[in-house]
């Protein structure tokens, strides 16, 4: 079973800030089969990447992924106060093992 | 626009069962699988497994295999997730994804005796 290991844990940033989080695979994601979500509190995961680096439908360009292989990344370029939320990773190339999540906390 | 609705929030004693259910609108049921995912609380995401609507083939998350067993009504556009054998490590809200892109609302297991 692949294991993904998202750091940092938290990641504490100011509006206007870039955020920079990575989520890494204990063996190679096949096919670039790599996702990001953002979950508020009380609420379901909303999908923001698929494919590694293809936005999904609605979401701003602010947010990019990138990376191949074991190593994945999500950038967001300015942080709006909307974005301060939990971040988890997910491959679905085998089976579909979630990362144990970032969190982006208003510093 | 798709939307997945949930069947409401369960109370189990240990070792019983539950079945929750996942019911879409729409005509996109059998174009892509469904998935299941359950967050305990306070806790991340851990994904179930998932069922192809189009042809019934499943693939579980190995911790669970033997104990999930997830279906689908093509005729009534509605997927089900039932677990067996629950414990207090079971609690928790359970989705169900169309996609990846949609999501049911979650429905709350609580497993206490």
């Amino acid at each position: 079973e692949i294991v993904l290991t998202q750091s940092p844990g938290t990641l504490s940033l100011s509006p206007g800030e870039r955020a920079t989080l990575s989520c890494r695979a204990s063996q190679s994601v096949s096919s670039s089969y790599l996702a990001w979500y953002q979950q508020k509190p009380g609420q379901a995961p909303r999908l923001l990447i698929y494919g590694a680096s293809s936005r999904a439908t609605g979401i701003p360009d602010r947010f990019s992924g990138s990376g191949s292989g074991t190593d994945f990344t999500l950038t967001i370029s300015r942080l709006e106060p909307e974005d301060f939320a939990v971040y988890y990773c997910q491959q679905y190339g085998s089976s579909g093992t979630f990362g144990q999540g970032t969190k982006v906390e208003i510093k | 626009q798709v939307q997945l609705v949930q069947s409401g929030a369960e109370v189990k004693k240990p070792g019983a069962s539950v079945k929750v259910s996942c019911k879409a609108s729409g005509d996109t049921f059998t174009t892509y699988g469904i998935s299941w995912v359950r967050q305990a609380p306070g806790q991340g995401l851990e994904w179930m497994g998932w069922i192809s609507a189009y042809n019934g083939n499943t693939n579980y998350a190995q911790k669970l295999q033997g104990r999930v067993t997830m279906t689908t009504d093509t005729s009534t556009s509605t997927a089900y997730m039932e677990l067996r054998s629950l414990r207090s490590d079971d609690t928790a809200v359970y989705y169900c994804t169309l996609g990846a892109t949609v999501w049911g609302q979650g429905t709350l297991v609580t497993v206490s005796s």
